[in-house]
């Protein structure tokens, strides 16, 4: 069984609209993560949070905002939304923020 | 700050021969390093991680030895397999826990 799971796996969406990308991992962690994936930047962290807390943030752009609704869940919502932003995103967790992380499978965001 | 280097972008093998992998970083905390190893459609996954200084740790036949007076931790095989064919990042525990990815080396293995 998967033990992170992210949805969907794949997202088309047109230029400024705005999507949700949904993350929920099973493995009792504490500290979960973003990091942005693309042909120009192999892996780009963006954010880290532990216990629900926001703790990292390297997103310059207020266009992606990552929700924690429970413990096991971080969710990135992303609005106005354009070409630059097609990427693969993935989820991440650890038992703590700094262990070894576990990544999701990812979502492939394309932006037309 | 904090970084991780990875100096090669590419590195290309015919199966059978050895492998190193650079990586060297900077913090003025102590230093906590780890591997991961993605493959081509899948997410990156930890390979090893770093233990004491000067102290060689191994999976699957990779292996790495922190080494705090050079700022390194290079990712080594004796002889690599097609199936290493991946994407290789070092990434750095730095002090707040935090973790900083390197950039990444590309490993193509040819018959």
């Amino acid at each position: 069984d998967p033990k992170i799971i992210q949805k969907p796996k794949y997202l088309v969406a047109v230029t400024g609209s705005e999507k949700i990308l949904i993350c929920e991992q099973y493995l009792g962690h504490n500290a979960m993560y973003w990091y942005r994936q693309s042909a120009k930047k192999p892996l780009e962290f963006m954010f880290s949070y532990s216990y629900q807390k926001l703790m990292d943030n390297q997103t310059a752009s207020s266009r992606f905002q990552p929700q924690s609704s429970k413990k096991n869940h971080l969710d990135l919502q992303i609005t106005a939304l354009k070409p630059d932003d097609s990427a693969t995103y993935f989820c991440a967790s650890s038992q703590v923020r700094g262990d070894t992380q576990y990544f999701g499978p990812g979502t492939r965001l394309l932006v037309l | 700050g904090d970084s991780v280097t990875q100096t090669e972008g590419l590195v290309t093998l015919t199966k059978g021969l050895p492998v190193m992998l650079n990586c060297t970083y900077q913090t003025t905390y102590s230093p906590f390093l780890f591997w991961y190893v993605q493959h081509l459609n899948e997410a990156p996954k930890l390979l090893l991680k770093s233990s004491t200084d000067n102290k060689r740790t191994e999976h699957q036949g990779f292996y790495a030895t922190l080494h705090k007076s050079s700022s390194s931790f290079h990712l080594q095989k004796s002889s690599v397999q097609l199936s290493d064919s991946a994407l290789y990042f070092c990434a750095l525990r730095t002090g707040g826990y935090k973790v900083v990815f390197g950039s990444g080396t590309r490993l193509l293995v040819s018959p």
